[in-house]
This record gives structure tokens, sequence and C-alpha cells, in this order.
């Protein structure tokens, strides 16, 4: 199976900055890559499809970028609804193959 | 709007079996498939399997081959997961998620998960 390795697995922000965080495939997997948020006892939202597409209704201070095997989700002047998990998801192979997780605190 | 909407939480024994559905509106049924999703306690999301609710091919993770059966029912726009020979490990939320192919493969609209608790 294609591991998803992302970074950091959790990060202290404050209103208003830039964030990044990093998902690494084990082995490239193009672009077929998603990432998603989840807001504690909530279930997950689709941010960005095949790596860098933003989804409908999603603000754009959320980017996606990158392909093979690193990508990165940005998310600039981060808003208090932002402070949330976020994963990334593979569907490269015929076995889909979420991320870890990064949680994004408030400092 | 497109919704999904899940069964309401279950509490199973270890060796039972444990069936949860998930019904679609506001969308043609066969038009998309259907993937399920779990998190257990303070964990990340696991991904289950696929099911086209076109046709009804399958796809399954192989954690869970052998054990998992993914169904849908046109008639009633209802998706359907069923876990076999449960053990604690399974005690997790399950969610459903509608699939679609925008280049690549991916989950636009979620279920409000369905918590299934397994202890003896």
């Amino acid at each position: 199976d294609i591991q998803m390795t992302q970074s950091p697995s959790s990060l202290s922000a404050s209103v208003g900055d830039r964030v990044t965080i990093t998902c690494r495939a084990s082995q490239s997997i193009s672009s077929y890559l998603n990432w998603y948020q989840q807001n504690q006892g909530k279930a997950p939202k689709l941010l960005i499809y095949a790596a860098s597409s933003l989804q409908s209704g999603v603000p754009s201070r959320f980017s996606g970028s990158g392909s093979g095997t690193d990508f990165t989700l940005t998310i600039s002047n981060l808003q208090p609804e932002d402070f949330a998990t976020y994963y990334c998801l593979q569907t490269y192979s015929s076995q889909w193959t979420f991320g870890q997780g990064t949680k994004v605190e408030i400092k | 709007q497109v919704q999904l909407v899940q069964s309401g939480a279950e509490v199973k024994k270890p060796g039972a079996s444990v069936k949860v559905s998930c019904t679609a509106s506001g969308y043609t049924f066969t038009s998309y498939g259907f993937t399920w999703v779990r998190q257990a306690p303070g964990q990340g999301l696991e991904w289950m399997g696929w099911i086209s609710a076109y046709n009804g091919n399958t796809n399954y993770a192989q954690k869970f081959q052998g054990r998992v059966t993914l169904t849908t029912d046109t008639s009633t726009s209802t998706a359907y997961m069923e876990l076999r020979s449960l053990r604690s490990d399974d005690t997790a939320v399950y969610y459903c998620a509608r699939a679609i192919v925008v280049v690549t493969d991916a989950f636009d609209f979620w279920g409000q998960g369905t918590m299934v608790t397994v202890s003896s």
C-alpha cells in the first residue's frame, strides 16, 4: 500500500498567520491527492482535489500544490474557523490511504 | 441540496455484525459512488471501501476484505455497509460519503456519521 506521511502532526498558529502542511507519498501518485478538513465531532469536508483544485465553496485562502510524492496545503490568513485537523488522501492506487492528520491549534 | 443521512448509533457484542445505512437525496443516486470511512476514538480517518451506485462494482480496503460488504438499493437511494465478526477495535464512527470523479476520486458530501460501539 502507498503510505502517506503528513508533517507536522500538530502546529500552533495565530489568526492571520500563513500555515503550511506537507504530505509525502511513499511512491509517486501523480496528482491523485485530496485534502480534507475535519472539525471536532464533525464529518470531514473536501477542500482540495487533484492536488491543487479548490472545491466549490471553499475560501480562496486555501490552496494546494505538488505532484509526484510531495504535496502542500497552505492556509493564508488563518481564520478562527480554520482551527481543525487536516488530512490528505491519495486515490492513485486501488487502495486509497489517508495521512495521519495534522491538527492546527490556536497559539 | 445533496444530503446523506445515516442510521443511528449501534451497540454490538464481539462477534456480531452491524449494518449501517446511508440514505441519499438531492441528486441522481446512480450517477455517483459511495465510499465508507471510519474513525476510531481520538484517531485518524481510515478508508474502508467504495461502491458504484450505478453497477454495484466494489473496491475494498485489503484490511477489511472478507469482513465488510458494501451494497446499494437504488429503489430507496440507500447505501449500506455491513461489517461482520466485530471486535472491540471496530469501535468507531463510520461515515459514508459521496464519491465523485473530478480528475481524481474525491468525497464531496458526507453523512453525519454513525457511532458503532463493540463491547461485551
